[in-house]
């Protein structure tokens, strides 16, 4: 199994600032992602944070909006940048050990941009 | 590509059954299943890999038809803790990441 502690678990942010999340996990892990899920929505995946390289980005999230870095097997940030309202959402860290299996999710962080 | 889940939402009465479907436009290596509460990340159910397996525990089972690239999770004899957000989720054949459905909600009324 594994656990994932991310934070902050809420923050509250001005428009045009930038926010980074961070996402630990208890063990080595080669998968991670980060998800959004905007208020009353699915989980959308932002994009893949690949150890050692660039994140691989889903159609709609671009690099210099959502910047994600893993220095390592254990620990990965997202980072929200020049924020707009319509960033407002949960945002979720997840791991899997291998493909196949599931999916752990860290607790969210809830951003709201005034 | 998104996979399509229906219904959207589901009202029962406690002790009634329900069924929820997810279907994909693309060939699948697994199908995710995952109840998410209001303000709680979401929980995994169970996972489905190609082969048209059935899984289940308790009263909650799934089934996943490979050629048809669809899926169905199945609650019997529902309980109040049932209730939440159901997503699917699908893993194409070549790729690790998860897509999830649009969700369903599902309520359950004493």
């Amino acid at each position: 199994s594994a656990v994932i502690s991310q934070k902050p678990s809420r923050d509250i942010c001005q428009r045009g600032t930038s926010l980074t999340i961070q996402c630990q996990v208890d063990s080595q892990v080669t998968m991670m992602f980060w998800y959004r899920q905007q208020p009353g929505q699915s989980l959308t995946l932002i994009a893949t944070a690949n150890q050692g390289s660039e994140a691989t980005y889903e159609s709609g999230f671009v690099i210099d909006k959502f910047p994600i870095s893993r220095p390592n097997l254990t620990f990965s940030t997202l980072t929200v940048s020049n924020m707009s309202p319509e960033d407002s959402s949960i945002y979720l860290c997840s791991v899997r050990l291998a493909a196949g299996e599931k999916l752990f999710f860290g607790s969210g962080t809830q951003l709201s941009v005034l | 590509q998104q996979p399509v889940q229906s219904p959207q939402a589901v009202i029962l009465r406690e002790g009634e059954d329900a069924v929820i479907n997810c279907s994909s436009s693309k060939a699948l290596y697994s199908v995710h299943w995952y109840r998410q509460k209001h303000g709680e990340a979401p929980v995994f159910l169970m996972i489905l890999l190609k082969g048209g397996e059935q899984k289940g525990h308790e009263k909650i089972s799934a089934s996943f038809n490979e050629k048809k690239q669809q899926s169905s999770l199945y609650l019997t004899a529902s309980q109040l803790s049932y209730s939440g957000t159901y997503f699917c989720g699908t893993e194409g054949s070549s790729a690790s990441k998860i897509i999830f459905g649009s969700g369903t909600r599902l309520s359950i009324r004493p």
